[in-house]
C-alpha cells in the first residue's frame, strides 16, 4: 500500500493563479481531509468528507474549493491565489468508524505564493 | 467550537532530560485524544487515548488522559536528539451529522533536544 500521496511535493504560485493539489489513498478509506500548516502552527482544517459526493467546510475554507468524485481522490482546487495561502497543504485519510479518530497523512505540498 | 491547547509552546532541554507535554481540550461529546510527532515532513501516529487513567506507553514515551479535567500529557524520559520534533495533540468529539472522524488540532510544542 502506498497510503496516502500528495502531488505536486512543492509549487510556487504568482499572485492571481489557480492549481489543484491532488490527493489519492489507497487504503478504501471512506473519509478524508485537507489541512494548511503555517509555519510554527498546528494543523488548521479545510474541506473534509465522509464519502464519494459528500464534501463539507472545515475552518478555513475561504479561497478553495474540493470534490470527491470517486473513494480513492479528494483533490483540493486553490482560485486565485494570494500570498495568505502559502502555506504546507497535508491530505490525511481515515476510517469511517466512531471509535477510531486515527487519520493518515500523506507527505504534504509545500505552496509558496508571491 | 471545539478547542484544543498546548503548552508549553516550545520547550529546549538536554538530552537525558525528562519531558512532560500538556494538552488542554474542550470539545462537544468527547471520542479521542490523539498524539502525533511531526519531524520535517506529515505528523505521524503515537498513541489514541479514549479512557480516562489509562496510561499508553511505547518506549520512552507515556501518555494519559484526564476526562474529568479535560487534560492529557505526554512524558518523554532520557530524551535523545531524535525526539527533536513538533508534539501535537489532536481531539476528535461528535457534534452530530458528518462530524465523525473530525479532529481538532492544537497550535503544538516544539521541543528540541541538545546533546
Amino acid at each position: 500500500n502506498a497510503g496516502v500521496t500528495q502531488t505536486p511535493k512543492f509549487r510556487i504560485l504568482k499572485i492571481g493563479q489557480s492549481m489543484t493539489l491532488q490527493c489519492t489513498q489507497d487504503m478504501n478509506h471512506n473519509y478524508m481531509y485537507w489541512y494548511r500548516q503555517d509555519p510554527g502552527m498546528g494543523l488548521k482544517l479545510i474541506y473534509y468528507s465522509v464519502g464519494a459526493g459528500i464534501t463539507d467546510k472545515g475552518e478555513v475554507p475561504n479561497g478553495y474549493n474540493v470534490s470527491r468524485s470517486t473513494t480513492e481522490d479528494f483533490p483540493l482546487r486553490l482560485e486565485l491565489a494570494a500570498p495568505s495561502q502559502t502555506s504546507v497543504y497535508f491530505c490525511a485519510s481515515s476510517y469511517s468508524n466512531s471509535y477510531s479518530y486515527e487519520q493518515y497523512f500523506g507527505p504534504g505540498t509545500r505552496l509558496t505564493v508571491t | 467550537e471545539d478547542k484544543v491547547v498546548q503548552s508549553p509552546l516550545s520547550l529546549v532541554v538536554h538530552e537525558g532530560d525528562t519531558v512532560t507535554l500538556n494538552c488542554s481540550y474542550e470539545v462537544t461529546n468527547f471520542r479521542s485524544l490523539l498524539w502525533y510527532k511531526q519531524e520535517k515532513k506529515a505528523p505521524t501516529f503515537l498513541f489514541m487515548l479514549t479512557s480516562s487513567g489509562i496510561e499508553k506507553k511505547s518506549g520512552r514515551l507515556s501518555s494519559i488522559l484526564d476526562k474529568k479535567e479535560l487534560f492529557s500529557i505526554l512524558n518523554i524520559t532520557a530524551t535523545q536528539t531524535g525526539d527533536s520534533a513538533i508534539y501535537l495533540c489532536a481531539v476528535g468529539g461528535n457534534a452530530g451529522g458528518t462530524s465523525y472522524g473530525k479532529l481538532t488540532f492544537g497550535q503544538g510544542t516544539i521541543l528540541t533536544v541538545h546533546p
